[in-house]
């Protein structure tokens, strides 16, 4: 089975800290996601990267950057984290067709 | 872009059919997945549609219509376990990734 495993399960931040969300995937998938997920939004698409040290932004890029060093591992990167930033993140990958998420870590700002 | 719709709740009875049905208006289209998330946990793969007519899949079935911009998830013999968000998902075909813009999702409660 894909195993899609996220760093922290829940996470509390201060506001204007640096935050970093790790991403690490075990079946090789090219394709790597970072979305949010919050109530009566859905799931909107941070970044995504389809490569080793290739990136592109999704839908709310603002506030957010990504790194992809190694092809398992996709990390999402808070630069100055913010209020606005409590959140749900979920991590995902694929190879063709579907997506294989990861549990989710929810993050409070506070 | 894409835009996508679908209803943000329905209610049906255990042993029922329900139909949850996702219009999408696209820039380009290569798929359209559906996805079940229950309460607390990561969505999981349900199905996915690239070619128009019904895909069946044991209890669920999901429906294409390209030229409609339609797409709907048929769920037969509701279970207490199907009661979930269901997120409709439109996949993008203009990049190497393939990324999907998701719908918010349709919670569905199954009562006995």
């Amino acid at each position: 089975d894909v195993k899609v495993t996220q760093s922290s399960r829940y996470l509390v931040k201060r506001t204007g800290e640096k935050v970093f969300l790790e991403c690490v995937q075990d079946m090789d998938h090219e394709n790597m996601f970072w979305y949010r997920q919050d109530p009566g939004l859905g799931l909107r698409l941070i970044y995504f990267s389809y490569d080793v040290k290739m990136k592109e932004k999704g839908d709310i890029p603002e506030g957010y950057s990504v790194s992809r060093e190694k092809k398992e591992r996709f990390s999402l990167i808070l630069e100055s984290a913010s209020t606005n930033q409590t959140s749900m993140y979920l991590c995902a990958s694929s190879y063709r067709v579907e997506a294989f998420f990861g549990q989710g870590t929810r993050l409070t700002v506070v | 872009g894409q835009n996508i719709d679908q209803p943000t709740e329905m209610t049906a009875t255990e042993g029922a059919i329900v139909q949850i049905n996702c219009t999408y208006q696209t820039s380009g289209f290569n798929g359209l997945f559906w996805y079940q998330q229950h309460a607390g946990e990561a969505p999981t793969f349900l199905s996915y549609n690239v070619l128009d007519g019904l895909e069946e899949k044991g209890r669920f079935s999901s429906f294409l219509s390209r030229s409609k911009g339609y797409s709907y998830l048929l769920l037969k013999e509701l279970q207490m376990k199907d009661s979930a968000s269901y997120l409709c998902a439109v996949r993008d075909g203009s990049t190497n990734a393939g990324k999907s813009t998701f719908g918010d999702g349709t919670t569905l409660t199954v009562k006995p």
